[in-house]
């Protein structure tokens, strides 16, 4: 089925080790972002993608950084883990804004559960 | 972006009608309305999305007045399976600006037998 999909679905890291979220799209969206969600709260964005190539800081980008080698991924890494990057992270995509009329719908995966200890 | 606010929790029974309210008082005039559903250990989905007067899908049916300074989410008849966290957000359709949508805490609805 197309969508978002994202690896790994959970994940535990000690304090100081890193590792990489994977966000793949089969639907060939231009925009693509990466969202964290605490308990109880809303969505906040990390990192967002206008294209290939491309990067830019959301809301809470420190400690995190992301690359767009191709159009269909988006990596968010870790370099050095801490327990206060203890969340759910949900990776989407979306159209830009000339194309469809749900150009403003965002697709998001099923999450990465991160505990770091 | 046009700030939002909607309750924090509601809670109904099967097969009654909810209706869940979102103020957007700052609303600008190329803004546009959309709700998003996510259950538990999901991402949020979209539902509907309007700019004026009335929008219908299969899913819901979304109420905005004249002055859009609010919107409303009506979900017919729910049943256990609508018990989720709905988020209204606001924000350009054709612009660079909705690439930072904001995500606030959602109306938490609770469906009961």
């Amino acid at each position: 089925n197309a969508g978002v999909t994202q690896t790994p679905k959970f994940r535990v890291l000690k304090t100081g080790q890193s590792m990489t979220l994977l966000c793949a799209q089969d639907m060939n969206h231009e925009y693509m972002y990466w969202y964290r969600q605490d308990p109880g709260m809303g969505l906040r964005l990390i990192h967002y993608s206008v294209g290939e190539g491309t990067t830019a800081k959301g809301e809470v980008p420190d400690g995190y950084n992301v690359s767009r080698l191709k159009k269909q991924n988006f990596l968010l890494g870790l370099e050095s883990a801490a327990p206060s990057q203890t969340s759910v992270y949900f990776c989407a995509s979306s159209l830009d804004g000339t194309g469809a009329p749900k150009a403003y719908g965002y697709t998001f995966g099923s999450g990465t559960r991160l505990t770091v200890v | 972006l046009a700030k939002t606010t909607q309750p924090i929790s509601m809670d109904s029974y099967e097969g009654q009608e909810v209706n869940i309210t979102c103020s957007h008082n700052n609303i600008a005039t190329n803004d546009y309305i959309t709700w998003y559903q996510q259950f538990p250990s999901q991402g949020p989905r979209f539902i509907i999305q309007g700019y004026k007067t009335k929008v219908t899908n299969e899913v819901a049916s979304l109420f905005i007045p004249a002055d859009r300074k609010s919107s409303t989410l009506s979900l017919p008849r729910v049943s256990l399976s609508d018990t989720a966290v709905y988020y209204c957000l606001v924000g350009p359709l054709f612009s660079g600006g909705y690439n930072k949508l904001i995500f606030g805490a959602g109306t938490r609805l609770a469906v009961h037998p």
